[in-house]
Parts: structure tokens; C-alpha cells; sequence
């Protein structure tokens, strides 16, 4: 595809519900970001991935969200029993070089996840 | 701790008038600093990075190591520009994520 993928678009799910969140990065790049966007803020960081390895999860707000790329493409962000406080839109991006201080990150639409 | 503060939520200002988004940022190391943007209904994506010291649809910005500051300006503003902008950080060493600051609202007013 010409850019970064995410599906679902939009994801309701009720309290204590697992979701899983996917992204498919443009071909070829190498790192993958997650962030988490909560209304009116800037996107926070989540994990980074280097291919398939996971370089960084320093982000992830608990032990219920888990992060997984295992052939250093498509990568899912799955999110277990889900609280109210989870609601947000999260934003993958990728990035044909190694981090992301000198190359551009290429954003994807996001998934907006309403938990009820 | 890398630090990315943008005190303005919201900035409007009339079509031709003269537009500085501020961002100051907070880290002891040498920063890379980036705006990105976000228009309606699109996704986010890079307008600009200090180290390439361009003009980007007629926005620039510079790095103030003294000040710490990384404001965007634009002598004259054009409703297309209307968007939410983010500033971020990122650091010159190591496999280490962009901070972003909250954001700023540009409202151009025709």
C-alpha cells in the first residue's frame, strides 16, 4: 500500500473486553512506533520496534497492553481487559530508518477505541 | 526528562496576519526538533525538521539552544493553513522515540 494501515478505524468495546489493534507499516521500513492519543493531548509514546525486535516498551501504562511485530512487518497492539481509561486513538508510524531522530515518521489514520 | 511544552491551545489569527506557534522544549543533550501537522480529516505528517533548515509551505522555524525554544512562524498566514501542529524531540543518539508537545490549534480567519 501507498501508506501506513490500521484497522479498525474505530473499535467499541465494553469494559473488561480484549481488543487487538493492527498495523501494516509501509514495505520496507524498518522501525515501528505505537502511540496512544487521548483527546485534546499529543500522541504519548508506547513501544518501538526495530524490525521484530522490541527496542523500547518503556510506554506501555500496563502490563495489560502488549505489543507483538513478529516478522518485522504487521504488528498488533493488543489490549486486555480493557478500562474506560484506555479510550484513544492509537497512532502507529513508521520509518525506513533505524529510530526516529533523523527520518520522517509516516503516521497512519489511527484507531479510535471507545471503551463503554 | 525530554520535555516538549506548547503553552497556546488554541491560536487564531486573520488571513495575512504574521503567525509563531511556540514550543519550548526541556532536555540537557543536543535535541532534533520537528513540526508536524495534522489537517482536517488527514493524518499526521512532517512539515519540518531543524537540521534541514528549510522553508516548508512558507514556514520556518529555528532552534534556540539558548532559550530552548523551536517556535514555527509564517509572515502571512493563508486559511489552508489551518490545522492542529505538534512540536517534537527527539534525540541525536540512540534508538529513542519522538516527545511530543499537546499541540496547537491554528485557526486562520478569512
Amino acid at each position: 500500500g501507498a501508506g501506513v494501515s490500521q484497522s479498525p478505524r474505530y473499535k467499541v468495546a465494553k469494559r473488561g473486553q480484549d481488543v487487538a489493534l493492527r498495523c501494516d507499516p509501509i514495505s520496507g521500513h524498518v522501525s515501528l512506533f505505537w502511540y496512544q492519543q487521548a483527546l485534546g493531548q499529543g500522541p504519548e509514546f508506547l513501544t518501538y520496534f526495530q524490525n521484530e525486535a522490541q527496542l523500547d516498551k518503556s510506554g506501555l501504562p500496563s502490563d495489560r497492553f502488549f505489543a507483538e511485530r513478529p516478522e518485522g512487518s504487521v504488528s498488533t497492539l493488543k489490549i486486555q481487559r480493557t478500562q474506560q481509561e484506555d479510550s484513544a486513538v492509537y497512532l502507529c508510524a513508521s520509518s525506513l530508518v533505524v529510530g526516529s531522530n533523523t527520518g520522517e515518521l509516516f503516521f497512519g489514520e489511527g484507531s479510535r477505541l471507545t471503551v463503554l | 526528562a525530554q520535555r516538549v511544552t506548547q503553552p497556546e491551545k488554541l491560536l487564531s489569527v486573520f488571513k495575512g496576519a504574521p503567525v509563531e506557534l511556540k514550543c519550548n522544549y526541556s532536555y540537557s543533550g543536543s535535541p532534533e526538533l520537528f513540526w508536524y501537522v495534522q489537517y482536517s480529516r488527514q493524518r499526521l505528517q512532517l512539515l519540518l525538521r531543524h537540521i534541514s533548515r528549510e522553508s516548508i509551505k512558507g514556514f520556518t522555524a529555528d532552534l534556540n539552544k539558548g532559550e530552548t525554544s523551536f517556535h514555527l512562524k509564517k509572515p502571512f498566514a493563508q486559511e489552508e493553513d489551518s490545522a492542529m501542529y505538534y512540536c517534537a524531540l527527539g534525540r541525536n543518539s540512540g534508538n529513542t522515540p519522538l516527545v511530543f508537545g499537546k499541540g496547537t490549534r491554528l485557526s486562520v480567519i478569512a
